[in-house]
């Protein structure tokens, strides 16, 4: 699976949208973007995730290049309850049953 | 709500003895893995099962072993736990497929003394 490169670090205002870029420059025409994050002592929670076009849940929004070398996450309103880790995983698309691999992802800190 | 479920959320075990970490996921999922995380190292993957009674290495087993005797629950087994092993320790699950997000249990926070 390909490599990502993200901020360690960024912060945000409350009720502003956070913005947290993900690298992942060396990503093959079949790997999709996952995103994760983690709560403080909690388990990782799934975000969303894509392949080529841009997506939106309930949660997010996944803005993907359209070279696919980059991706950025959308959490249009932050409040203080999404100050977590967040990691952003290239994955290939049929690894279902191959492991997410984390690096060290971006620690958003939301300020009120 | 679809759930990965750990049996303790917090453990503390004596150096030498056998532990063991159980994890059920009521999803019908073929994939199940174990991940231990610790500060500054992340998370890395122990053992994972793709299915019933199978097992792979992950990056990190030695010390450890699992069994998959059903298809819903995961068990990790430290054989003799050691301090070393005191950690946190993630349960997740994911079906086989394309595309396919994975699960996880809230973690169990194992003290070894």
């Amino acid at each position: 699976d390909a490599k990502t490169t993200q901020p360690p670090s960024m912060d945000c205002a409350e009720g502003r949208a956070a913005n947290l870029p993900c690298n992942h420059s060396t990503i093959s025409g079949n790997e999709y973007v996952y995103w994760y994050r983690q709560i403080h002592s909690q388990g990782p929670q799934y975000i969303i995730h894509g392949l080529k076009n841009n997506e939106t849940n309930e949660m997010a929004s996944l803005i993907i290049t359209e070279d696919r070398k980059s991706s950025t996450l959308i959490l249009p309103h932050a409040t203080l309850r999404d100050t977590a880790v967040y990691y952003c995983i290239v994955r290939s698309s049929n690894s279902g049953n191959t492991p997410l691999v984390f690096g060290k992802g971006t620690r958003l800190s939301v300020i009120a | 709500d679809v759930k990965v479920t750990q049996s303790s959320r917090y453990l503390v075990k004596r150096t030498g003895e056998k532990v063991f970490l159980e994890c059920v996921q009521d999803m019908d999922h073929e994939n199940m893995f174990w991940y231990r995380q610790d500060p500054g190292l992340g998370l890395r993957l122990i053992y994972f099962s793709y299915d019933v009674k199978m097992k792979e290495k992950g990056d990190i087993p030695e010390g450890y072993s699992v069994s998959r005797e059903k298809k819903e629950r995961f068990s990790l087994i430290l054989e003799s736990a050691s301090t070393n092993q005191t950690s946190m320790y993630l349960c997740a699950s994911s079906p086989t497929g394309y595309g396919t997000e994975a699960f996880f249990g809230q973690g169990t926070r194992l003290t070894v003394v």
